[in-house]
């Protein structure tokens, strides 16, 4: 089974924090995303990245950063979290020759 | 650009019923199309896809899509709902070779 990992599910920040969202697979896949989820907005990509080193902007980059120094791992990084921020970030992963995308659980951001 | 709606926020389908969740999609070329479901405070998780063949798409727990290039849709449905379906839908298109572009989600409750 993929398995995709996000190591913290709930957060509590305080505005003009930097935060960092971690993401693990264990499958060696290529492709890596972070979406954000809203209610009534469905899903947004952030980012994604097809390669170690690698990044491309998606929909909403704004306010964040990512960074992937390893073929499994996928950073997201707020350089200064604001309460617009507050979500539901969820990363996934997927093979490049292939068509299904697997999640995480999701990580819920909260910005007082 | 690629986009799928789903036009309703909720459906609501006594145990026991079938149940339909509606898709619709625009993309220019032939669709790849997915439904994903998310339980509370949890990730996606895949049910199926279309990609080609087919126009009846089976997946995981049950459910079926029908894709339908004359309405451009792809409705999820289901011969008999069970409470433990309650949860919420997504519907995605793939967007190029490396995103997917989601609907905005429907919440299913089926009540006992």
């Amino acid at each position: 089974d993929v398995k995709v990992t996000q190591s913290s599910r709930y957060l509590v920040k305080r505005t003009g924090e930097k935060v960092f969202l971690e993401c693990v697979q264990d499958m060696d896949h290529e492709n890596m995303f972070w979406y954000r989820q809203d209610p009534g907005l469905g899903l947004r990509l952030i980012y994604f990245s097809y390669d170690v080193k690698m990044k491309e902007k998606g929909d909403i980059p704004e306010g964040y950063s990512v960074s992937r120094e390893k073929k499994e791992r996928f950073s997201l990084i707020l350089e200064s979290a604001s309460t617009n921020q507050t979500s539901m970030y969820l990363c996934a992963s997927r093979i490049r020759s292939g068509n299904t995308i697997y999640f995480g659980e999701g990580s819920w951001l909260t910005v007082v | 650009a690629q986009s799928v709606a789903q036009p309703e926020d909720q459906v609501n389908v006594a145990e026991g019923n079938p149940l339909t969740v509606k898709c619709t999609y625009s993309v220019s070329g032939n669709p790849y199309l997915f439904w994903y479901v998310q339980y509370p405070n949890r990730g996606l998780q895949f049910l199926l896809k279309y990609i080609t063949g087919d126009n009846l798409v089976k997946g995981s727990y049950g459910f079926e899509a029908e894709f339908n290039k004359s309405q451009t849709s792809f409705h999820l449905k289901k011969p008999s709902a069970l409470v433990s379906d309650s949860a919420l839908y997504f519907c995605a298109v793939r967007d190029g070779p490396d995103k997917l572009i989601f609907g905005t989600g429907t919440r299913l409750q089926v009540f006992p």
